[in-house]
C-alpha cells in the first residue's frame, strides 16, 4: 500500500520560500512508471496542477509553465521522498498543497494536504 | 493548456436519484479523463480513470462516458455519503489540469 506523508511548515512569509516534502512508503522516488506531483488548492483558483518529477534513466522535472521561474521539485533519493520549493511567494500562493503519485495517467494516492498561508 | 469546464456548478438531488456531470475540454483528449470525489478536509479520492475504467473499490453506480471533447460522469441510486464535490481532470497533456468541480448536495 503506497503512502505518501507530507511535511513542511503551514505559515510563510512574503518573499520567503515554500518548502514541501512528500515522503513515499509502499514504493520508490526510482519507479519507472510513476510520477511523483505536487497540486495545490484555493477557492480562487481550484485545483492547480504545479508540476513532477519522475526517472526514466535520468531525472525529468515537468513545471507549471506560470511558475517556472519559481518552482522547483526534486527527489531524494536517499530518503526515497521529493520536495516542492516556491520562492518569492505572495499572498496568492497560499493555498492547501498536495503531493501526489500519478500513475496510469491518474491520481490514485494523494498526501494528506497542508495548508500553508502566505502572510508576515 | 488545456481547459476543462464543467457544469453544473452545483446540484441539488434525492436519495435513489440519478445524477448526470459534464465535463467538457478546450480540445480532444481522447479518453484520458478522470474523475475524482471530494470530502471537505480531505484529498481527492480517484472515482473513475481512463475513461470510462472504473477504479477498484468504487462502488458500480457511479459510471463515466465519452471521448474527445465531451464526458459525463453519472451516478445513480444517489446515496448520501455521495455528497461531495466532484472534479475531472485531463491527462491527455501537461499540463494537467481539472475542472473547476460540482458540489453535490443531497
Amino acid at each position: 500500500q503506497v503512502h505518501l506523508q507530507q511535511s513542511g511548515p503551514g505559515l510563510v512569509k512574503p518573499s520567503q520560500t515554500l518548502s514541501l516534502t512528500c515522503a513515499i512508503s509502499g514504493d520508490s522516488v526510482f519507479s519507472h512508471v510513476a510520477a511523483w506531483t505536487w497540486i495545490r488548492q484555493s477557492p480562487s483558483r481550484g485545483l492547480e496542477w504545479l508540476g513532477r518529477t519522475y526517472y526514466r534513466s535520468r531525472w525529468i522535472n515537468d513545471l507549471a509553465v506560470s511558475l517556472k521561474s519559481r518552482i522547483s521539485i526534486n527527489a531524494d533519493t536517499s530518503k526515497n521522498q521529493f520536495s516542492l520549493q516556491l520562492s518569492s511567494v505572495t499572498p496568492e500562493d497560499t493555498a492547501v498543497y498536495y503531493c501526489a503519485r500519478e500513475l496510469g495517467n491518474s491520481y490514485g494516492y494523494w498526501g494528506q494536504g497542508t495548508l500553508v498561508t502566505v502572510s508576515s | 493548456d488545456i481547459q476543462m469546464t464543467q457544469s453544473p456548478p452545483s446540484l441539488s438531488a434525492f436519495v435513489g436519484d440519478r445524477v448526470t456531470i459534464t465535463c467538457r475540454a478546450s480540445q480532444s483528449i481522447s479518453i484520458y479523463l478522470n474523475w475524482y470525489q471530494q470530502k471537505p478536509g480531505k484529498a481527492p479520492n480517484i472515482l473513475i480513470y481512463a475513461e470510462p475504467s472504473l477504479q477498484s473499490g468504487v462502488p458500480s453506480r457511479f459510471s463515466g462516458s465519452g471521448s474527445g471533447t465531451d464526458f459525463t460522469l453519472t451516478i445513480n441510486n444517489l446515496q448520501p455519503e455521495d455528497s461531495a464535490t466532484y472534479y475531472c481532470q485531463q491527462s491527455y497533456s501537461s499540463p494537467r489540469t481539472f475542472g473547476g468541480g460540482t458540489k453535490v448536495e443531497i
